[in-house]
């Protein structure tokens, strides 16, 4: 089966700026998730999709980010303007039972300059 | 709230010598763990997992016992190799407390030498 699929790899962006990262998960897969990982430390929770549905968004930073699922299949994480502190990898994840643990996505290292 | 201690890195080891990464845990409820390794250049990937008390994971070599009387979840391996270079992250999942999140250690980096 194909898996997690992110893109773009790399974005290099300027403070102000707007970048819309983009995630499709495992067809079937119900749960997605984004995390990031911000200089080398841990990884951090952001948000929990349930098909279209956030489930859980306790994670995300401000309002700056925005998340959205469309159609409860590929989602994309928009972060408007974007700031240094936003520098970090984002990995998006995708599951269809929570104990089963994830299938990542290679991730998307977001570079602001 | 729940969280996860690993051994700080980098860990540099020569081949077939015995791996042990150690990974504490807090949580308030009864968590499943997990061990998640991102090779260079790639995503993460579930490792092994346990999801509960006595339980052991294994896969690829690798294995982690869930011990709830030292809130513990180490990753050993008994003879590493040159493929095995990598960061290894520990990460738990409490429903009954957390939610559907992830919390994971800061990650521990694996050196092996030929």
């Amino acid at each position: 089966e194909a898996g997690v699929t992110q893109f773009p790899s790399h974005s290099v962006i300027e403070k102000g700026q707007t970048v819309t990262l983009r995630c499709d998960p495992i067809s079937g897969h119900d749960n997605l998730y984004w995390y990031r990982r911000v200089m080398g430390k841990e990884i951090k929770f952001l948000l929990h999709f349930v098909k279209e549905s956030k489930q859980d968004e306790s994670g995300m930073p401000n309002n700056r980010f925005l998340a959205e699922r469309t159609g409860g299949t590929y989602s994309t994480l928009k972060v408007q303007p974007a700031e240094l502190e936003d520098s970090g990898v984002y990995f998006c994840a995708s599951s269809q039972l929570q104990t089963q643990g994830y299938t990542f996505g290679s991730g998307t290292r977001l570079t602001v300059v | 709230g729940d969280s996860v201690t690993q051994m700080e890195g980098p860990v540099t080891l020569s081949e077939e010598a015995f791996l042990t990464i150690n990974c504490t845990y807090t949580a308030t409820g009864y968590p499943s763990l997990f061990w998640y390794v991102q090779y260079p250049g790639e995503g993460l990937q579930l490792l092994l997992k346990a999801t509960k008390a006595d339980d052991k994971g294994s896969n690829k070599g690798f294995e982690a016992t869930y011990r709830k009387e030292t809130t513990s979840f180490h990753l050993e391996k008994g003879s590493v190799q040159v493929s095995d270079s990598a960061v290894y992250f520990c990460a738990l999942s409490d429903p009954g407390t957390g939610g559907f999140k992830t919390i994971f250690g800061a990650g521990t980096r694996l050196f092996v030498k030929a």
